[in-house]
């Protein structure tokens, strides 16, 4: 079974750029993934699907700051111009026939 | 634009049981996959089940099945979630989603905003 693996914390000040990563399993280098984030108190949002060739594919009203990129079984999701709105937890999702897999989510703090 | 409203949450008693429901607005409901996903207090996401847009095809994870039964009624534009058996582990937050196809089931497109199910006696 696929698993993804994400750093539990993150931080980045205010106006930079931040760059998350969620891993794929071994063997499973080539799935795609999904981000998705969600603000304190609030249910998700989805952020963009994302290939393994670093082709991604937006939400509706996903802002042009958040943007991905794959390299091997490394997959990014990259913000820029960090606002203090984008602290938030983010999560990466697969998927397969019959299963949904989320990585373990990144606290992402604005400084 | 894309509504979706659960209800149903609350506190039950361990072996007990519960009903949720999912009201959507705002897109062909018939059309879609929908999913149920549920957070923990303080954890991260797991997925629950999906069921497609004619009802025929459902699947459920390992930690729910035999227990939850995913179903929906596109007359009335809403998904359900019956849970049995309940243990104090399955004491979370509920989140209904409309889901993207990518070959198979994929991914959320949109979330509710959650139901809140305590299990506790």
């Amino acid at each position: 079974q696929v698993v993804l693996t994400q750093s539990p914390s993150a931080s980045a000040s205010l106006g930079a750029s931040v760059k998350l990563t969620c891993t794929l399993s071994s063997g499973h280098s080539t799935y795609a993934i999904a981000w998705h984030q969600q603000q304190p108190e609030k249910g998700p949002r989805y952020l963009l699907r994302l290939n393994n060739d670093g082709s991604h594919f937006k939400g509706d009203g996903i802002s042009d700051r958040f943007s991905g990129s794959s390299s091997g079984a490394e997959r990014y999701l990259t913000i820029s111009s960090l606002q203090s709105e984008d602290e938030a937890d983010y999560y990466c999702q697969t998927w397969g026939t019959g299963f949904w897999v989320f990585g373990g989510g990144t606290k992402l703090t604005v400084l | 634009q894309v509504q979706l409203v659960e209800s149903g949450g609350g506190l039950v008693k361990p072996g007990g049981s519960l009903r949720l429901s999912c009201a959507a607005s705002g897109f062909t409901f018939s059309d879609y996959y929908m999913s149920w996903i549920r957070q923990a207090p303080g954890k991260g996401l797991e997925w629950i089940s999906y069921i497609s847009g004619s009802g025929n095809t459902i699947y459920y994870a390992e930690s729910v099945k035999g227990r939850f039964t995913i179903s929906r009624d596109n007359a009335k534009k809403s998904l359900y979630l019956q849970m049995n058996s309940l243990r104090a582990e399955d004491t979370a937050v509920y989140y209904c989603a409309r889901d993207v196809i990518v070959v198979v089931p994929a991914v959320p497109d949109y979330w509710g905003q959650g139901t809140l199910v305590t299990v506790s006696s």
